[in-house]
């Protein structure tokens, strides 16, 4: 069964203290991988899409990674604007449909 | 470019009533995606639609039904409510020639009494 799994479930950080955020998927015919952000009361913004392993992307303080089994996405030297909940998703090949899996989820607070 | 918008943004409704959700995709955008977000579940798909056509379809019951209009305007419709069909619902659109790039609005924020 495809599945996307995200951890932590919540993570509290420092402003300054960078960190990693795990996404590990079990997706047959793996389309791409997506990373969004949404923020309390918000539809998920679009931040990444990794196509294949060893792709890197980078965005500000942010950068997602991809290997077969996972992806990460890193958060250097955070600020409290960074705080919000960080969602990746994998899309499964299937034709032209655009069914996304969804993990549930990455609670980022970033204090001050 | 304007972004997806969704009508309403909040609706209240009783058990057993139904009720129409209204998305307008981005302009150039023919790609439509509903998704159900609720704290436990997460964003689960519910449907897809194409040049007015449903292309795929999520495991949700037979109450839950969509459609697209030729200008890609979309609408989904929940008939019978139930108390576990309060939740966030997410309309998404798509580029053309980037179709698993999904840009969302919103949402709808429906509660059921």
């Amino acid at each position: 069964e495809d599945q996307v799994t995200q951890s932590p479930e919540a993570l509290r950080l420092q402003e300054g203290e960078s960190s990693s955020l795990n996404c590990s998927y079990t997706v047959s015919g793996l389309r791409g991988l997506f990373w969004y952000r949404q923020d309390p009361g918000k539809g998920p913004e679009f931040l990444f899409t990794l196509y294949s392993a060893g792709e890197e992307k980078e965005k500000e303080r942010l950068k997602a990674t991809l290997t077969k089994k996972e992806s990460f996405l890193h958060i250097t030297a955070p600020k409290p604007e960074d705080s919000a909940t960080y969602l990746c998703a994998a899309g499964r090949y299937g034709g032209a449909t655009n069914k996304l899996i969804f993990g549930t989820g990455t609670l980022l607070a970033v204090q001050p | 470019k304007a972004g997806v918008t969704q009508t309403p943004r909040y609706l209240i409704k009783t058990r057993g009533q139904q009720v129409t959700l209204s998305c307008s995709p981005i302009s150039g955008h023919r790609s439509v995606s509903w998704y159900q977000q609720t704290p436990g579940q997460g964003l689960q798909f519910l449907f897809e639609y194409f040049s007015e056509t449903q292309r795929n379809k999520g495991n949700f019951p037979g109450r839950f039904s969509g459609r697209q209009f030729s200008n890609s305007r979309s609408e989904m419709n929940v008939s019978t409510l139930e108390l576990g069909d309060s939740a966030l619902y997410l309309c998404a659109s798509s580029p053309p020639l980037a179709t698993y790039e999904q840009y969302f609005g919103p949402g709808t924020r429906l509660t059921v009494t």
